[in-house]
């Protein structure tokens, strides 16, 4: 089973300010089957990065996502006001199931 | 547009079952899986479990196996989770989505409060 750990906990940023979210897995995920969601308070998680570095539709072209094997970032080059949220990273396409990091709160400075 | 539909919010008790669906439109239902996702208060995702919409082929979160089914009804487009022997840690959102195993979920249902209390 595959765990991810998510890093920091809290990034409190300013609007404006570039966001850095990193995601480490326990062991290589295979063909970069890491997807990124964004959630807010009382709203269902929304799938922003799919095969690492894809961006799902609608996205905004200041979320973009990189990495391979077992590091990944989410990187925000602009943080907008809607973008305070929680963000988890999440690993499919294995036999075994999905995993979900345990989420990166970012907060406004 | 793709939509996914859950039912309504459950009270149950300890010991007892819940069966949650998720109706979907706005693509054709066999094409892709359902996945299950909870979150309990103030806590992460969990991943229970995925049902290919296309062959029934279920794959459960080890942690749930025993306790929950996924099933589907392509007649009708919609999904179903029952999770059994409810415990007070069970009281979560549970969420349906579009996708999974070698596809992220995509759309995702409103959530469905399930509250286990006695």
């Amino acid at each position: 089973e595959i765990v991810l750990t998510q890093s920091p906990g809290t990034l409190s940023l300013s609007p404006g300010e570039r966001a850095t979210l990193s995601c480490r897995a326990s062991q290589s995920v295979s063909s970069s089957y890491l997807a990124w969601y964004q959630q807010k308070p009382g709203q269902a998680p929304r799938l922003l990065i799919y095969g690492a570095s894809s961006r799902a539709t609608g996205i905004p072209d200041r979320f973009s996502g990189s990495g391979s094997g077992t590091d990944f970032t989410l990187t925000i080059s602009r943080l907008e006001p809607e973008d305070f949220a929680v963000y988890y990273c999440q690993q499919y396409g294995s036999s075994h199931g999905m995993a979900f990091g345990q989420g990166t709160k970012v907060e406004i400075k | 547009q793709v939509q996914l539909v859950q039912s309504g919010a459950e009270v149950k008790k300890p010991g007892a079952s819940v069966k949650v669906s998720c109706k979907a439109s706005g693509y054709t239902f066999t094409s892709y899986g359902i996945s299950w996702v909870r979150q309990a208060p103030g806590q992460g995702l969990e991943w229970m479990g995925w049902i290919s919409a296309y062959n029934g082929n279920t794959n459960y979160a080890q942690k749930l196996q025993g306790r929950v089914t996924m099933t589907t009804d392509t007649s009708t487009s919609t999904a179903y989770m029952e999770l059994r022997s409810l415990r007070s840690d069970d009281t979560a959102v549970y969420y349906c989505a579009s996708g999974g195993f070698l596809r992220a979920l995509d759309y995702w249902g409103q959530g469905t409060l399930v509250t286990v209390s006695s």
